[in-house]
């Protein structure tokens, strides 16, 4: 079993739905969650991170986490052509040096 | 700020050669990655480096060296190149304090290598 795990889509979804995206993990230790964005032919971008469990949002965008699942979820309201990409998302435990990585997720938004 | 810059963009080499992929940032991070992502596989880290003069293997280090001589660089060499490693490749930066943190990584435009 992989420690992340991320469904690769695709995900075509109408201007305007709400997105729902999702990575599900198995060590317990993870404490920081991020999704990172990545544009076609570009390298990734931090989107949103959280730390341990909750929600933050940030404009069209909520990050949640809920550790007792392991289970994390990036939500997109109103969605716009300019959201398509791949979206990743990543984790570590605490002073770890590395992140762990889901797949991630294809979203085409289509106008 | 440049942030993380790589060269060169694409590259086409023949099974058996060898090349150096650069990777320079401006941002004085202490943390240095190198990833390959292929289609449908999301990153795998190759190599990093937790400063200058250290590096440690990721999950898929055979057929790729590193050195990290100064802060700025990390260049990631391939010897003896073959097919598997045709890929997009990506350098990417974090500054990692001792507190610990989500420790954001930036990263480069990438590198597409094609192996013939």
């Amino acid at each position: 079993q992989k420690e992340v795990e991320q469904d690769p889509g695709p995900l075509s979804v109408p201007e305007g739905a709400i997105v729902s995206l999702n990575c599900t993990y198995s060590n317990s230790a993870f404490q920081y969650f991020m999704w990172y964005r990545q544009y076609s032919r570009k390298g990734p971008e931090l989107l949103m991170y959280t730390y341990s469990s909750g929600n933050k949002e940030d404009g069209r965008f909520t990050a949640q986490v809920d550790k007792s699942s392991k289970y994390i979820s990036l939500f997109i309201r109103d969605s716009q052509p300019s959201d398509s990409a791949t979206y990743l998302c990543a984790m570590k435990a605490g002073n770890n040096r590395k992140l762990i990585w889901g797949l991630g997720t294809s979203l085409a938004v289509n106008p | 700020n440049a942030g993380v810059t790589q060269t060169p963009k694409f590259r086409i080499l023949k099974i058996g050669q060898s090349m150096t992929l650069q990777c320079t940032q401006d941002m004085n991070h202490n943390y240095m990655y190198w990833y390959r992502q292929d289609p449908g596989m999301g990153l795998k880290l190759i190599y990093y480096s937790v400063g200058a003069g250290i590096t440690d293997k990721g999950e898929v280090p055979n057929g790729y060296n590193v050195s990290r001589s100064t802060t700025e660089d990390f260049p990631l060499r391939l010897e003896l190149a073959a097919p598997s490693q045709t890929s997009v490749y990506f350098c990417a930066s974090s500054y990692f304090g001792l507190a610990g943190s989500y420790n954001e990584q930036f990263f480069g435009p990438g590198t597409r290598l094609t192996v013939l």
